[in-house]
């Protein structure tokens, strides 16, 4: 299997601007989180999906923020408008119930907002 | 989850034993202890657990003491490449949150 696939790899863009982060979890994985990592803050879980549903948004930080999960293969992580304090790396994680929960992690996406 | 504590940096020698302490002296029965690792501009990778026995896989070795309140992880032979941030989580086994500290730095030096 590939791993958790993430892209894009880098994104740059201008305060005010959508920006659509995307992740592939691995095949069969039924559980899917999204992770901010800053210096300040270290790394946060935004939210967890279910077998496609969400679980717990409690970290997303604000309305700005939306994730969704139309199928068991794809996940976005969608913030509109975007502001320079988003700019950090976001991690896309996968695991299965059943495996001890070892969550298998992404290569993430350094987000720079300008 | 319980809270747990690990130094902030730790140097070790190529080649020689790493052991990265982690205090976690309000975990309960049915907690688990995870460690991860985090090379520089990497995702987290998963190392190793254990719930109270110690355990030992081919990445590591982890040390629970009897009580439970703090464990260790070791790398046996440390190398260049496990040059990370080490984590030292504490969660329930039906708790799919998994909640990152600050981690120890660790550096190997050649």
């Amino acid at each position: 299997d590939a791993g958790v696939i993430q892209s894009p790899r880098h994104e740059v863009t201008e305060m005010g601007q959508e920006v659509t982060l995307r992740c592939k979890p691995i095949s069969g994985h039924d559980y899917l989180f999204w992770y901010r990592q800053t210096m300040m803050r270290g790394l946060e879980l935004l939210i967890y999906f279910n077998n496609n549903v969400p679980i717990d948004d409690s970290g997303m930080p604000e309305d700005r923020f939306s994730a969704k999960m139309p199928n068991a293969s794809f996940s976005t992580l969608k913030i509109q408008p975007s502001e320079p304090r988003d700019s950090a790396v976001y991690f896309c994680a996968s695991t299965q119930r059943g495996t001890n929960e070892k969550l298998f992690f992404g290569s993430g996406t350094q987000l720079s907002v300008l | 989850d319980a809270k747990t504590t690990q130094p902030t940096s730790m140097d070790c020698a190529e080649g020689r034993a790493a052991n990265l302490p982690c205090n976690h002296s309000t975990i309960s029965g049915n907690e688990y202890v995870y460690w991860y690792r985090q090379i520089h501009s990497q995702g987290p990778q998963y190392i190793i657990h254990g719930l109270k026995n110690n355990e030992t896989n081919e990445m590591a070795s982890l040390i629970i003491t009897e009580d439970r309140k703090s464990s260790t992880l070791i790398l046996p032979h440390a190398t260049l490449r496990d040059t990370a941030v080490y984590y030292c989580i504490v969660r329930l086994g039906s708790n799919y949150k998994l909640t990152f500290g600050k981690g120890t730095l660790l550096t190997v030096n050649p």
